[in-house]
Order: C-alpha cells, then sequence, then structure tokens
C-alpha cells in the first residue's frame, strides 16, 4: 500500500506486560513521529525521528517507553511494564521531510488496551 | 497539557444546517493545520494555514486564521452526515516540526 502501515491495529496486554508496536512508513519519508491518543482527546507528540536519528523525545511519557528506527525506515515503540493508563491509540505519522511546511501523512493507529 | 483550545467539544446538528469550530491559543502559531479523523483511522489534513488573516474555502469548508496568528475557525456551510468526524486543529508553535494537537470536536450531522 501506499500510505502509513501500522500493526498489530489492536493489542490486549496484562499490566506489566511489555509490547511492541510497529509503523512502516511511506517509502522515502525522511521523518516519522509517533503520537498518542487518549480516548476522546486529541493526539500527543511522544518522539521524533529524522532518517534513524531521534531528533525529539521530549513528549515520552516515561523511560517505560522507548522508540527505535534503525535503519532510517521501519520504526518501534516499545512500552515496558505496561500501566493502566498506557491504554490508548497510538498513531505513527510520516513526511517526506523535515519543517513544519511538509504534510505528516498518518497511520491508522494501534489500540493498546492494558488490563 | 494542551495548548490548544477547541470548542465546541461536541456538536450535534441537523443535515442543512452551518456551523463553526473554534481553536485558540495563547501561544502564536507558525502554521496552523485543520484534521479530520474518522473512527479507527488516522487524522487526515483539510488545510494548512500560515498567513495571519488568510481565509482558505474547500467547498464547503471555509477556514480562517486570526490577524494575530493565535486563534482559527472552520466553518462548514450546509453539513451533511458525511460531514460527521472527529475535527481536530495542530499547529508548530516554533520552526520544529512536532504538531501539538487541540482537543478535538466531535461532529454529528443527522439526516
Amino acid at each position: 500500500g501506499a500510505g502509513v502501515s501500522q500493526s498489530p491495529r489492536y493489542k490486549v496486554a496484562k499490566r506489566g506486560q511489555d509490547v511492541a508496536l510497529r509503523c512502516d512508513p511511506i517509502s522515502g519519508h525522511v521523518s516519522l513521529f509517533w503520537y498518542q491518543q487518549a480516548l476522546g482527546q486529541g493526539p500527543e507528540f511522544l518522539t521524533y525521528f529524522q532518517n534513524e536519528a531521534q531528533l525529539d523525545k521530549s513528549g515520552l511519557p516515561s523511560d517505560r517507553f522507548f522508540a527505535e528506527r534503525p535503519e532510517g525506515s521501519v520504526s518501534t515503540l516499545k512500552i515496558q511494564r505496561t500501566q493502566q493508563e498506557d491504554s490508548a491509540v497510538y498513531l505513527c505519522a510520516s513526511s517526506l521531510a523535515q519543517g513544519m511546511y511538509n504534510e505528516q501523512f498518518f497511520g491508522p493507529g494501534t489500540r493498546l488496551t492494558v488490563l | 497539557t494542551q495548548l490548544l483550545e477547541q470548542s465546541p467539544q461536541f456538536l450535534s446538528i441537523q443535515e442543512g444546517e452551518n456551523l463553526t469550530v473554534y481553536c485558540n491559543s495563547s501561544s502564536v502559531f507558525s502554521s496552523l493545520q485543520w484534521y479530520r479523523q474518522e473512527p479507527g483511522e488516522g487524522p487526515v489534513l483539510l488545510v494548512t494555514v500560515v498567513t495571519g488573516g488568510e481565509v482558505k474555502k474547500l467547498k464547503r469548508l471555509t477556514f480562517q486564521f486570526g490577524d494575530a496568528r493565535k486563534d482559527s475557525s472552520l466553518h462548514i456551510t450546509a453539513a451533511q452526515p458525511g460531514d460527521t468526524g472527529l475535527y481536530l486543529c495542530a499547529g508548530h508553535f516554533s520552526a520544529g516540526n512536532m504538531l501539538t494537537f487541540g482537543g478535538g470536536t466531535r461532529l454529528m450531522v443527522k439526516p
């Protein structure tokens, strides 16, 4: 497909379990973003990559959250020792280049439910 | 903490009615975008406004950027059931790449 894809689309985890969420950006897109969207809220920024470099991780809520993009393409967001407050939709977006005038294309998200 | 305030949070109207959604901040935006999000999908960009006072039209949708670049509005004329969804404003507050989103306005248009 031509768009951003995310997997899994749904994930149910028991509290304390580790999870890994995958994002496949649009081919050739340099920038990649992760956002967290709680139920009934707008997305909130988590972290940003330019190619393989993580340039901004100021939005990660705790050291349990870790993101990587080792080859500058696919990215993985990992959450360790999940807590109930981690339940949310995790959105990935990519853009062709850096800069605020470059449109971010969003994937469908991964809905994480922590029991 | 959301730096963008959207109002109203919820709006339920009849087909054919007009509506306006507002997005406000105490800070100046470098640029502002409006998105529409449907259940189970990611946000889809509708428009980007950059210049204070700018007005853009997209069919029945009119977007306005305040002169001071601290506020914006989305006006929909003759709403249709297909307009139902979550409308989000999002801004860049500096030259950075990250978007700061408002809390969203959930619109339902009844036939």
